[in-house]
């Protein structure tokens, strides 16, 4: 079965700042791996996905993840935040599409 | 951006009674997953339909809860007696057939069960 791990419930950084999300995934074989982000009373968007080939894979607004085989971690990194960026940002694995499981989400406070 | 529609967007329901959210997925995505997700933001996996087959449901979907994607209607997913406990943001989300994984999710109906 697969799991994921998010380490950090909640995250603080002044904006300007460079970031880290870290997620840790377990499973047989290597899943489809995707980061959401949720805003206040909205659904989940998708920020990027990782299927294969480059390790590192960029997304919307900024954002990129590296996939790690040896360490089943795919950690999410942005360069400079935006008080913007700040919402619950949610680590996801898939085989197939057949069900994602989500991590516990990471609480994204951005500071003036 | 996602064209997944959900609604209600809110629901308040008191206990024992229906609730019932529908669902339009994407044009063009045969397949249709229910979550549920709670206030620790936590995800619980309920169902998932290819077309109109259910594909997989977990055990409390079999029992209190009701779902179907008729074709040429909106998916929808209902509870037959609401309890305190079913509380929860419900996501819907639809996705392409099997084996591509761009899953896109809707913004969700939000029960509250009084």
């Amino acid at each position: 079965a697969q799991s994921v791990t998010q380490p950090d419930a909640r995250v603080t950084v002044s904006e300007g700042a460079s970031l880290q999300l870290r997620c840790k995934y377990s499973s047989s074989v290597t899943p489809y791996l995707f980061w959401y982000v949720q805003y206040p009373r909205q659904g989940l968007q998708l920020l990027l996905k990782y299927y294969s080939g480059d390790p590192v894979v960029q997304g919307v607004n900024g954002f990129e993840a590296e996939f790690s085989k040896s360490n089943s971690s795919f950690h999410l990194r942005k360069a400079s935040v935006h008080w913007s960026d700040s919402a619950v940002y949610f680590c996801a694995v898939s085989i197939n599409n057949n069900r994602i499981f989500f991590g516990d989400g990471t609480q994204l406070v951005v500071k003036p | 951006n996602s064209k997944v529609i959900q609604t209600p967007r809110y629901l308040v329901k008191g206990q024992g009674q229906k609730a019932k959210m529908r669902c339009i997925p994407e044009k063009g995505h045969p397949v249709v997953f229910w979550y549920q997700q709670n206030k620790n933001n936590e995800f619980k996996f309920l169902i998932n339909f290819q077309n109109q087959e259910v594909l997989q449901q977990i055990d409390m979907t079999e029992k209190r809860f009701s779902a179907e994607c008729p074709s040429n209607s909106p998916c929808s997913l209902e509870i037959q007696s609401s309890e305190a406990g079913d509380s929860a943001l419900y996501l819907c989300a639809s996705s392409p057939p099997t084996g591509n994984t761009e899953v896109f999710f809707g913004k969700g109906t939000r029960l509250t069960v009084v």
